[in-house]
């Protein structure tokens, strides 16, 4: 089974801290995601990453950053908590690469979320 | 661009009645369409895919139709249980500009009671 960790479902940040969300898969998956989950708002993407060192922004980038050394881990960086992103946070995977393949195959997977509240 | 239309919940239910949650869609290509499920406390999983027109996906008793001429993909349940009480979301992955960024609904809260 293909595996999507997050290396934490809750965490609890000051205002002005630094906020590093990792993400781990072992299915050895081109493509990650961040998503925030918001009520009423559904899910919205930050950045994605196609490939190790590869990113590129969603529809919400601003206040985030992201990381992608290894092809297995893609981080979330925030880089000054701020209260307006206390937020559910998902990691996604999927497969094969976005320019080849079909649409069906591009099936994402989903980590269990980090819930993170900033005071 | 892209998008999807579900329908606002929460949808209320009990046990065993029949489950309809409506999904629209918008798209510049040709679409492959998805349902996810988010049970409490977890993420999303996939439920149900369809890649071209016609297709049904199915899965736990849950289908759903790939309905070109109407721009749908509704989901449907003839008996809906407990266990079922989750968040639906509706998707479609399209090549637009090249890329396989998938587009999501808002998500519709399904909630069974016994």
């Amino acid at each position: 089974d293909v595996k999507v960790t997050q290396s934490s479902r809750y965490l609890v940040k000051r205002t002005g801290e630094k906020v590093f969300l990792e993400c781990v898969q072992d299915m050895d998956h081109e493509n990650m995601f961040w998503y925030r989950q918001d009520p009423g708002l559904g899910l919205r993407l930050i950045y994605f990453s196609y490939d190790v060192k590869m990113k590129e922004k969603g529809d919400i980038p601003e206040g985030y950053s992201v990381s992608r050394e290894k092809k297995e881990r893609f981080s979330l960086i925030l880089e000054s908590a701020s209260t307006n992103q206390t937020s559910m946070y998902l990691c996604a995977s999927s497969s094969p690469p976005p320019r080849q393949g079909r649409g069906a195959k591009n099936i994402q997977y989903f980590g269990a979320g980090t819930r993170l509240s900033v005071l | 661009g892209n998008s999807v239309t579900q329908m606002e919940g929460p949808v209320t239910l009990s046990e065993e009645a029949f489950l309809t949650i409506n999904c629209t869609y918008t798209a510049t290509g040709y679409p492959s369409l998805f349902w996810y499920v988010q049970y409490p406390g977890e993420g999303l999983q996939l439920l149900l895919k369809a890649t071209k027109a016609d297709d049904k996906g199915s899965n736990k008793g849950f289908e759903a139709t790939y309905r070109k001429e109407t721009t749908s993909f509704h989901l449907e349940k003839g008996s809906v249980q407990v266990s079922d009480s989750a968040v639906y979301f509706c998707a479609l992955s399209d090549r637009e500009g090249g890329s396989y960024i998938p587009t999501f609904g808002r998500g519709t809260s399904l909630i069974v009671h016994p």
